[in-house]
């Protein structure tokens, strides 16, 4: 159990347009979805926390109107990435948390995103 | 952009010896904290957890250790295998808020 899929696993785009990423709960039901972003060899960066049903809560320095984030069922959260720049490649990992349980976190595969 | 230059610490070991990945976190009214293991290219995936009110805890070949007093954590790893190479992350958590990660440590297994 606590499957998390995303889809696409990578994705090249060009720069000036927009990539929607999905992130799907398979087996259970999550209130709450995060996106994170990751740079080689660097750990894992908070981007925003999704709740079902309300406005997502960006971290500090992630704008909101670039990385929009819907979370419009228990299983299903999406980002796009508008207007995409070479600066935006990089690894995008969404995780579900449980509705119920400690807390814990369980990730998506990731999608690797080029702009060219 | 992207940062240059920056690496992980690295653990290097042989198959088959025992591996000890070593973490400190931050927060003092932290009540869990979860060990995730990364494989290249992947998804961080959940290898086990553990709450404030424990001081060890075990499961398959990996048993993590909790020690309040110094904020430390660490995840030993039995009979380590060439499988188990990858970043190994620590994250704590408190009640329902966003998980903290740790930096990582690459772990690489040679046979």
């Amino acid at each position: 159990g606590a499957v998390v899929s995303q889809h696409p696993s990578w994705v090249i785009c060009k720069s000036g347009t927009s990539v929607k990423i999905e992130c799907r709960s398979l087996d259970f039901q999550a209130t709450t979805m995060f996106w994170y972003r990751q740079f080689p060899k660097q750990s894992l960066m908070l981007m925003a926390t999704s709740n079902e049903g309300s406005k997502a809560t960006y971290e500090q320095g992630v704008e909101k109107d670039k990385f929009l984030i819907n979370h419009a069922s228990l299983t299903l959260s999406t980002l796009t990435v508008t207007s995409a720049h070479p600066e935006d490649s990089s690894f995008y990992i969404c995780s579900a948390r449980r509705s119920s349980g400690i807390g814990e976190q369980y990730f998506g595969p990731g999608t690797r995103l080029t702009v060219t | 952009g992207e940062s240059v230059g920056l690496h992980l610490p690295t653990l290097s070991v042989q198959e088959g010896d025992n591996s000890i990945i070593n973490c400190a976190y931050s927060n003092s009214a932290s009540d869990y904290f979860i060990w995730y293991k990364q494989e290249s290219g992947k998804g961080p995936q959940f290898i086990i957890d553990i709450r404030s009110n424990m001081d060890k805890r075990q499961g398959q070949r990996v048993t993590v250790l909790l020690n309040k007093t110094v904020k430390h954590l660490s995840l030993q790893i039995a009979a380590t295998q060439p499988g188990d190479s990858a970043v190994y992350f620590c994250a704590e958590g408190a009640g329902y808020s966003t998980l903290t990660f740790g930096k990582g440590t690459m772990l690489l297994v040679s046979p």
